[in-house]
């Protein structure tokens, strides 16, 4: 089974801190993604990649960057954090090819509070 | 660019019954993919059914079905035989059939099956 893993569940920062969440897939996906769900607003796209140290923009990168140094792991980070990015992040990945489901498969979430 | 729209923010079935999730997008595409996404309360989300917009024939996976219409934009999802187990939030989502593979999601119906 595709495994996506986040490195945290939940996590409480201050306004102003530099903050990374991790995202490792075990399934060598050539896509990966960053979300984040807010209630009433559903899933947005932050930001994607497609390949090593490829990122495309996704619907709301304002206040965000990523990482992408190895296949398996994206990294999103929080320049300087607000409270207006507290929220609930999704990393997903997909594979591309003739025999791809075109399904993404999520992580676990990591639950931001940024106070 | 594409929008989804889920209209009913919450539902309830009783245990046994059918109930049925709304879904339209919106979209100049004649070619695309349409889903639907399941978030268990605090549990990973995982792809429920899929559905391509060249087949006319409505997609089926055991309990869950879809009817969709593609002149109106329109991708129910209909749950047969309710289950506590589906107890859930549920996304419908959209994806391109070329280019990038992201997905935008409608903003969720949370259903609660009542036993």
């Amino acid at each position: 089974d595709v495994k996506v893993t986040q490195s945290s569940r939940y996590l409480v920062k201050r306004t102003g801190e530099k903050v990374f969440l991790e995202c490792v897939q075990d399934m060598d996906h050539e896509n990966m993604f960053w979300y984040r769900q807010d209630p009433g607003l559903g899933l947005r796209l932050i930001y994607f990649s497609y390949d090593v140290k490829m990122k495309e923009k996704g619907d709301i990168p304002e206040g965000y960057s990523v990482s992408r140094e190895k296949k398996e792991r994206f990294s999103l980070i929080l320049e300087s954090a607000s409270t207006n990015q507290t929220s609930m992040y999704l990393c997903a990945s997909s594979t591309t090819g003739s025999l791809s489901s075109y399904e993404q498969y999520f992580g676990p979430g990591t639950r931001l509070t940024v106070t | 660019a594409q929008t989804v729209t889920q209209s009913q923010p919450e539902m309830s079935v009783q245990e046994a019954e059918t109930v049925t999730l709304s879904c339209t997008y919106d979209t100049s595409e004649s070619d695309y993919y349409l889903f639907w996404y399941k978030q268990p309360p605090s549990r990973q989300m995982i792809l429920v059914i899929r559905q391509e917009a060249y087949k006319q024939q409505n997609a089926t996976e055991n309990r869950f079905s879809v009817n969709f219409q593609k002149a109106a934009k329109s991708f129910s999802l209909k749950i047969s035989d309710s289950q506590l187990g589906d107890a859930a939030m549920y996304f419908c989502a959209y994806r391109s059939a070329g280019g990038a593979q992201k997905l935008v999601f409608g903003q969720g119906t949370r259903l609660t099956i009542n036993p």
